[in-house]
C-alpha cells in the first residue's frame, strides 16, 4: 500500500543533542513538507521541498535542517540551536499540480519529540 | 499570501446534533479547499475537499459548502457520533502556490454521548 511513514513514533532528546526524524513516502509525490504542532495548536510549517535537491524555509525554520537527496525521503534534523524542540512533528507529501487539478496532502502519523 | 481563519476554536455538541465549522480565506484566486480530521496522537486525514467550480459537496454525514463571493467555506457534520470527536483543519490554496496549502488554526470538536 502506498503511504508516508514517519519514524520513530517517540523520540527523546537530551539538551544540546541533535536528532533526526525520518520521513519516507512511496506515493511518488514530488513535494514534501515538515510541520510542527504544539499541544492544542495548529500546524506551523518548518521546511518544504517541491523537488529533489531543493528545499525552502517555512515559517519557523530556525534550529532545524533538512535534506532532499531522494524523492522518497525528507529527513528533518532538530539541532541544538532549537531551544524548545518538544512538540509533535508531522511530515506530509503532495502530488505535483498538473492541468489545474489539485490534491491535498497525505500526512504521516507523526513523531513526538521530548527533551529530557 | 493566503490567510485562512477558522472558527470556532472549540465546539461541543450533543451526540446526534449537527456541527458546523467555518473558514474564511483572503486570496480570491484560491480554488481548492480540503478539510482534515486529526485524532489524538495521529496525523491529519483528508475527509472531504471542494474545488471552486462547485458550491457544495456531500459524503454521507459530512458536507462542505463554498461561497466564493464571500470567500468562506464550511464543514457540516450531521448526526454527530462520539467518534467524530477530533481536531478539524480547513485549508486553502491559491492558484499560484503549486500545491502549497495554507491551514486554518483548527477546531476541537467534542461530541458528548
Amino acid at each position: 500500500d502506498g503511504g508516508i511513514t514517519q519514524s520513530p513514533k517517540y523520540l527523546f532528546r537530551k539538551e544540546g543533542q541533535n536528532v533526526t526524524l525520518s520521513c519516507e513516502q512511496n506515493l511518488n509525490h514530488d513535494a514534501m513538507y515538515w510541520y510542527r504542532q504544539d499541544p492544542g495548536q495548529g500546524l506551523r510549517l518548518i521546511y518544504y521541498s517541491q523537488i529533489v535537491n531543493d528545499f525552502q524555509k517555512g515559517d519557523i525554520a530556525e534550529g532545524y535542517s533538512v535534506s532532499r537527496e531522494k524523492k522518497e525521503s525528507f529527513p528533518l534534523t532538530v539541532t541544538s540551536a532549537q531551544k524548545n524542540p518538544t512538540a509533535f512533528y508531522l511530515c506530509a507529501s503532495s502530488a505535483p499540480f498538473r492541468q489545474g487539478v489539485r490534491d491535498g496532502y497525505t500526512f504521516g502519523s507523526g513523531t513526538r519529540l521530548t527533551v529530557v | 499570501g493566503e490567510n485562512v481563519e477558522q472558527h470556532p476554536s472549540t465546539l461541543s455538541v450533543q451526540e446526534g446534533d449537527s456541527a458546523v465549522i467555518k473558514c474564511t480565506y483572503s486570496d480570491s484566486a484560491s480554488n481548492y479547499f480540503p478539510w482534515y480530521k486529526q485524532e489524538l496522537g495521529k496525523g491529519p486525514q483528508l475527509i472531504i475537499d471542494i474545488r471552486s467550480n462547485v458550491g457544495e459537496k456531500k459524503d454521507q454525514r459530512i458536507a462542505v459548502t463554498l461561497n466564493k463571493t464571500a470567500k468562506h467555506f464550511s464543514l457540516h457534520i450531521t448526526e454527530t457520533q462520539p467518534e467524530d470527536s477530533a481536531v478539524y483543519f480547513c485549508a486553502a490554496t491559491p492558484n499560484n502556490a503549486g500545491n502549497m496549502l495554507t491551514f486554518g488554526g483548527g477546531t476541537r470538536l467534542m461530541v458528548k454521548p
